[in-house]
């Protein structure tokens, strides 16, 4: 069965710095990956997402992830953080047999000024 | 323009109480879902509709019944609500589903149940 861990349940970075969301993949097949952000009492937004090509993915607010087949890890990356970025932030990985999200535990990030 | 919205925002009601919420996406997808947030913040799938078909039914206890009149809706009826039912209930809709369905997943708001 699929299955996402993000290792860390909290990420403090000062603003300006670069940041690191990790998760780390198990899927049979290829893997469909997908970073959301929740803001407090809010739903998830979409970020990016691979299916395929290109390793790096870039994606909404200059967050971007490399994905990285033989560590299994699709890490969610920023080169320079907004105390705005503040949020929490859930990696997912696709059903390859269906097309429901399995979501990891979730990372808070905390970036300060 | 919302895209997936939910009703009501919020819900406080009894145990044993029937309750349902609505969901509703104007993006023309033609699969939608609902997830379940618990207090750890933890999401799981509960079901999911394709073309008003249910594609994906989750570990739910059936007193949790999904309907979808259109594509455009997909309803969460809840019978004899316990306190373990509250949660945070997400919709969320995308376009494709089944193997081949790549495309992403686009959440609604949310709805915050709490049953006392």
């Amino acid at each position: 069965a699929q299955s996402v861990a993000q290792p860390e349940d909290q990420v403090n970075v000062a603003e300006g710095n670069p940041l690191t969301v990790k998760c780390t993949y198990s899927v049979s097949g290829n893997p469909y990956l997908f970073w959301y952000v929740q803001y407090p009492n809010r739903g998830l937004q979409f970020l990016l997402k691979y299916i395929t090509g290109d390793n790096l993915v870039k994606g909404s607010y200059g967050f971007e992830a490399e994905f990285n087949k033989s560590q299994t890890s699709f890490h969610l990356k920023k080169p320079s953080a907004l105390v705005s970025d503040s949020a929490l932030y859930f990696c997912a990985v696709r059903d390859p047999y269906g097309n429901k999200l399995v979501f990891g535990a979730g990372t808070i990030l905390r970036v300060k000024s | 323009d919302t895209a997936v919205s939910q009703t009501p925002k919020y819900l406080v009601t009894q145990m044993g109480n029937d309750k349902s919420i609505k969901c509703e996406q104007n993006l023309g997808h033609d699969t939608m879902y609902w997830y379940k947030q618990d207090s750890k913040k933890f999401l799981k799938i509960m079901f999911s509709y394709n073309n008003k078909e249910l594609i994906i039914n989750e570990t739910v206890p059936n007193r949790f019944s999904p309907k979808s009149p259109d594509k455009a809706h997909l309803n969460l009826h809840i019978n004899s609500l316990e306190l373990g039912d509250s949660a945070v209930y997400f919709c969320a809709s995308s376009q494709g589903g089944g193997p081949r369905g790549t495309d992403t997943q686009y959440f609604g708001p949310g709805t915050r149940l709490t049953v006392l």
